[in-house]
């Protein structure tokens, strides 16, 4: 069975702080990793990580994938009260061209005070 | 607009009474998903479509249906709804091949 845990599972920090949220991962076919933000409605999608794309940043925030030790993390420097979310790590499961079954971690609750 | 879109968004029903959930998509689509999200277990697939008259379970299948008749379309059904199905159910849809999966805005459900 497919199992994705994350850490922390909840972080409260000052604006200004960085934080580094972390993803690990057993899977029987692994695909890629996802990660998503999720605020007060549904999960809007933040990055996807495959073995031909270990890194990735937009802005403030960046994640990576290590393979070896089956984990990601997800980097945000500076924080903003903006930030305050539920970050969620999904790991893709599928053969093909294209991924079909979705794992979700628990999430991380990240609380960013002003 | 491109989106995805639920009804009902709340429904409060009875344990037994057969339901339907709908989701449709204006993306064209091939990826479509159902997913349930309960405090402390994140988010849970319930089943996924890869295209028309294409379906595969996720890991909570147990208790639900679904059918991919047309492309733009995912009902999600609960034949005989217990209580331990009250939670919050979010369509999600991506196409073939691309990062973005673009989730709708869920469906608040109790079974009482």
């Amino acid at each position: 069975e497919d199992k994705v845990v994350q850490s922390p599972l909840s972080l409260v920090v000052h604006e200004g702080d960085t934080v580094t949220l972390n993803c690990s991962y057993e899977v029987t076919n692994f695909r890629s990793l996802l990660w998503y933000k999720q605020e007060k409605k549904a999960p809007t999608f933040l990055f996807m990580l495959t073995s031909s794309g270990i890194e990735k940043k937009s802005g403030r925030l960046s994640s990576i994938l290590d393979k070896k030790e089956l984990s990601s993390i997800l980097n945000i420097t500076a924080t903003q009260t903006g930030d305050s979310a539920i970050y969620l790590c999904a790991v893709a499961n599928a053969g093909g061209t294209s991924y079909g079954k979705l794992t979700f971690g628990q999430g991380t609750i990240l609380t960013v005070h002003p | 607009e491109a989106q995805v879109t639920q009804n009902p968004r709340y429904l409060i029903t009875v344990t037994g009474k057969k339901l339907t959930v709908t989701c449709s998509q204006n993306m064209n689509h091939e990826y479509m998903s159902w997913y349930r999200q309960d405090p402390g277990l994140g988010l849970r697939q319930i089943y996924y479509s890869m295209n028309v008259e294409v379906t595969d379970k996720g890991d909570v299948p147990e208790g639900y249906k679904v059918s991919r008749k047309e492309k733009r379309n995912f009902p999600l059904i609960l034949e005989s709804p217990s209580p331990n199905q009250t939670s919050l159910y979010f369509c999600a849809s991506r196409a073939t091949g691309g990062d973005t999966q673009y989730f709708g805005p869920g469906t608040r459900l109790t079974v009482l």
